[in-house]
This record gives C-alpha cells, structure tokens and sequence, in this order.
C-alpha cells in the first residue's frame, strides 16, 4: 500500500538557520505530494505541492522537490523564524490523503 | 468565501455512549473526507464521498463507525458505543472532485472518559 515517511522530531532550530525535513514515499505510479502546516491551536493548511516528477512546490519560504528517482519530498527553508515553529506533515494524494506521522519545528530567537 | 465548518469543536462523553460529529464542505464541492487524528497513529484516512458513488469506507477502524452525506452536502460521522481509543481530533475535508486539493476544516476534539 501506500505510505510516507518523515524524520521524526522535535527538530529545533535557532531562527535564521537552515532547516530540512526529510519525506520519502512508497506508492504506485506517481501520486500528487503535498506538505500541510498545523500551527499550535490551528487545522491543518495545505503549505505547498507538487504534482508531477522534478515540479518544485514553493511557499513562505519553503520548498519542495517531487524526486521520482528517490521517491522523496524533502522540505527545505533557507533561514527559518519564530513563526514557523509548527507541525509539518507530508502527504501524498491519489483518490485520498495518506500522511506522514508529522515533524514538529521549535524555532528559538 | 466560508470555508470547512465543523462542530461540535470540542465533545466530551462517557464510554458507550454514542456521538455524532457535523461537518459543512465547502459549496460546490462533491468530495468529501472524514480524517482522525490522534497521538498514536497519525492523521488516518476514515472515509470518503465523491458525488453520488458509494462511499469509500476502506479507511473505518471498526463497524461501530458509520458517516453519510446528505444531498451531496453536510456529512454525519456517527460513532456509537464510544470507547476510550475513540478519543481523537476529527477532521473534515472537501474537494472540487477526486484528485484535487483539499480544504480541511478545523476538526472536532472528541474525549471519551
């Protein structure tokens, strides 16, 4: 069946630093790749996307890159902030969403 | 434009007890998704409508879980004889069709004593 894996956390970084989240997935053909945000108290929301091989979803800062060779999805932001201390889940798509177990981010000043 | 509605946001009950969870897609949307979030296993897919198809149930943990979807509308999670492993954050999502982006609302906390 399908499945993604994701670094575990809590990955805690001081702000401006560089930041990776790794994901890498298992599934038939090539699924749609999404990365969701959920803040402390908040629902999840979509943070970027990708739906084809070597597309690079990008948003706030982040980036992503749909890696068919790899089967991987990482995460990356060059300088990360306070406010980006989140949940990150990664996700892939086909009919339904099958997520990641989620990587917690704590940025300190 | 209005966006995933959900209630009751939060719900406490007692072991056994049935519980019904509410959820408004976003208009025009023919998908729809129930989704359970919890501290052991993730955010697991729970079921899906897509128009007037049957419903994909292959993701309910057991049969003391039902939903349905009404007019192609508002959709009912209904979990009955509550048990302590039920407690969860349930979430709901819509699409424009199969395949596409969801939206998700901002779930239902469920707590079963």
């Amino acid at each position: 069946g399908n499945s993604v894996t994701q670094m575990e956390g809590p990955v805690t970084l001081s702000e401006e630093a560089f930041l990776t989240i790794n994901c890498t997935y298992t599934a038939t053909g090539y699924p749609s790749l999404f990365w969701y945000v959920q803040y402390p108290g908040e629902g999840l929301q979509l943070l970027l996307k990708a739906t084809k091989a070597d597309d690079k979803g990008s948003n706030k800062g982040f980036e992503a890159t749909y890696r068919k060779e790899t089967t991987s999805f990482h995460l990356e932001k060059g300088s990360v902030q306070v406010s980006d201390s989140a949940v990150y889940f990664c996700a892939l798509l086909y009919s339904t969403l099958t997520f990641g177990k989620g990587t917690m981010l704590l940025v300190s000043p | 434009g209005a966006g995933v509605s959900q209630s009751p946001s939060n719900k406490v009950t007692e072991k056994g007890k049935d519980v019904e969870l509410r959820c408004d897609p976003i208009s025009g949307h023919t998908a729809l998704y129930w989704y359970r979030q919890s501290l052991g296993q993730g955010l697991e897919f729970l079921i899906y409508f897509q128009g007037n198809s049957a419903p994909d149930k292959s993701g309910l943990p057991s049969d003391r879980f039902s939903a349905e979807r009404t007019g192609g509308s508002v959709s009912t999670l209904t979990i009955q004889r509550t048990q302590q492993e039920d407690s969860a954050v349930y979430l709901c999502a819509s699409s424009e069709g199969a395949g596409t982006e969801q939206f998700f609302g901002p779930g239902t906390r469920l707590t079963v004593l």
